[in-house]
């Protein structure tokens, strides 16, 4: 069974410095990791998609690494700024029969100060 | 483009009532899938319907059903509603899931806003 795990589980920060939030994987057997913002009671925006055949995505000051093999991500935020507050969750979706379903972390909330 | 939207935005019921939940599912995608959310946690797959049938569903029990409509738009019905339901249910969009494989490659979920049902 995947288990998705999420480190730190919230973290705070002054404005304009580069942080990394992490996703773990217990089964390397998957078919790509999508990263999602959530603002409280909100629903999920993608960040960025990493297919298993890549190793990194970028978006403006969004980067996103994947290791399968160690079953690791990394969300790299550059220059954070308070409109980055929000709690940030990795998903990935396994690879074989299965593959319809996302299997989610429980979030790193992250608080941006000014 | 249209995105994901949901009604209503938030409910609350008693216990032993019904719900349905609806999701219309951004423009041009012809796959639904249905996620709960309890406070704290993250979202938990519950089933998710391609072509108006059911493609895979999670650990939820039966009173958890779902229907999809010809414009792929899904309903998400809870029979005999207990404490535990209350939760943010989210409907997600994608594009071309098939009977066995689900969603083609690389194509990713959209999700909608969510629906805030609380259970007394």
């Amino acid at each position: 069974k995947q288990e998705v795990t999420q480190i730190p589980a919230a973290l705070s920060v002054p404005e304009g410095e580069n942080l990394v939030l992490n996703c773990s994987f217990t089964d390397s057997a998957i078919y790509n990791l999508q990263w999602f913002r959530q603002d409280p009671g909100k629903g999920l925006t993608s960040l960025l998609l990493i297919q298993s055949s890549q190793r990194e995505q970028t978006s403006g000051r969004l980067n996103a690494s994947l290791d399968k093999s160690s079953g690791r991500s990394t969300l790299y935020i550059a220059a954070s700024q308070p409109g980055d507050s929000a709690t940030y969750l990795c998903a990935v979706r396994p690879g074989g029969g299965s593959n319809y379903k996302l299997t989610f972390g429980k979030g790193t909330l992250l608080t941006v100060n000014p | 483009e249209t995105g994901v939207t949901q009604s209503p935005t938030h409910l609350i019921k008693t216990r032993g009532q019904q719900v349905t939940l609806r999701c219309s599912s951004q423009s041009g995608h012809n796959t639904v899938s249905w996620y709960q959310q309890a406070l704290g946690q993250g979202p938990q797959f519950i089933f998710q319907y391609y072509r108006e049938e059911e493609n895979g569903r999670g650990n939820f029990p039966p009173r958890f059903s779902g229907l999809q409509f010809p414009n792929y738009s899904s309903e998400l019905n809870v029979n005999a509603l207990e404490l535990d339901d209350s939760a943010l249910y989210l409907c997600a969009s994608s594009l071309g899931a098939t009977r066995r494989g689900g969603p083609k490659q690389g194509n990713e979920q959209f999700f909608g806003p969510g629906t805030r049902l609380t259970v007394l």
